[in-house]
């Protein structure tokens, strides 16, 4: 298994340009999430999925899309980029229900906004 | 609400030495407790958790960690450090009274451990 992968490593986007970060999971996990992570801030919750078709906003959604249209992919979109998303971003899945909750991460993507 | 407390933001120790990585929690149920590494440029990973049982979990590379819910603490433990223990360590709760659904997981803001040779 790759368990999580994520791409790409890195991009840097000028302000106003948009992109999609990619996400995937072979794990079958119905659960995904995005987080974003800020020096001394910890990990941010950006946006959740509990499955195909299912999303919802976790802390800090402003500036940010999702889909969720198979159980493997959850792609995030930034429109309009500012450098306030300057951050390392991390994908994240977890098995549902009765399953404790820990979580398998990407490698993540880091993003420059200038 | 649930959060979660890391009071240092680095703490270092000598290789060989035993090392603590201190956590507190607060949760309105009782909860699932967890310890992921993070290695420079590298994502998280899952080191151990405590769910219920036995209040000392062991997990990956000789972690260990001490649930104690009178204090509502959750320390990380290793009885002997290796340099290549040095990495950021996160913290993370997640209330028990959430079963299903979405499981919210809240993380601390991360101590990077520092092992000198």
């Amino acid at each position: 298994n790759a368990g999580v992968t994520q791409t790409p490593k890195f991009r840097i986007l000028k302000i106003g340009q948009s992109m999609t970060l990619q996400c995937t999971q072979d794990m079958n996990h119905n659960y995904m999430y995005w987080y974003r992570q800020d020096p001394g801030m910890g990990l941010k919750l950006i946006y959740y999925s509990v499955g195909a078709g299912i999303t919802d906003k976790g802390e800090v959604p402003n500036g940010y899309n999702v889909s969720r249209s198979t159980t493997e992919d959850f792609p995030l979109r930034l429109e309009l980029a500012a450098p306030s998303q300057t951050s390392v971003y991390f994908c994240a899945s977890s098995r549902p229900g009765t399953g404790t909750g820990e979580q398998y991460f990407g490698p993540g993507t880091r993003l420059t906004v200038t | 609400a649930q959060s979660v407390a890391q009071p240092e933001d680095q703490v270092n120790v000598a290789e060989g030495n035993p090392l603590t990585v201190k956590c507190t929690y607060s949760v309105s149920g009782n909860p699932y407790l967890f310890w992921y590494v993070q290695y420079p440029n590298r994502g998280l990973q899952f080191l151990l958790k405590y769910i219920t049982g036995d209040n000392l979990v062991k997990g990956s590379y000789g972690f260990e960690a001490e649930f104690n819910k009178s204090q509502t603490s959750f320390h990380l433990k290793k009885p002997s450090a290796l340099v290549s223990d040095s990495a950021l360590y996160f913290c993370a709760v997640r209330d028990m009274e959430n079963s299903g659904g979405y499981q919210k997981v809240t993380f601390g803001i991360g101590t990077k451990l520092q092992v000198i040779p």
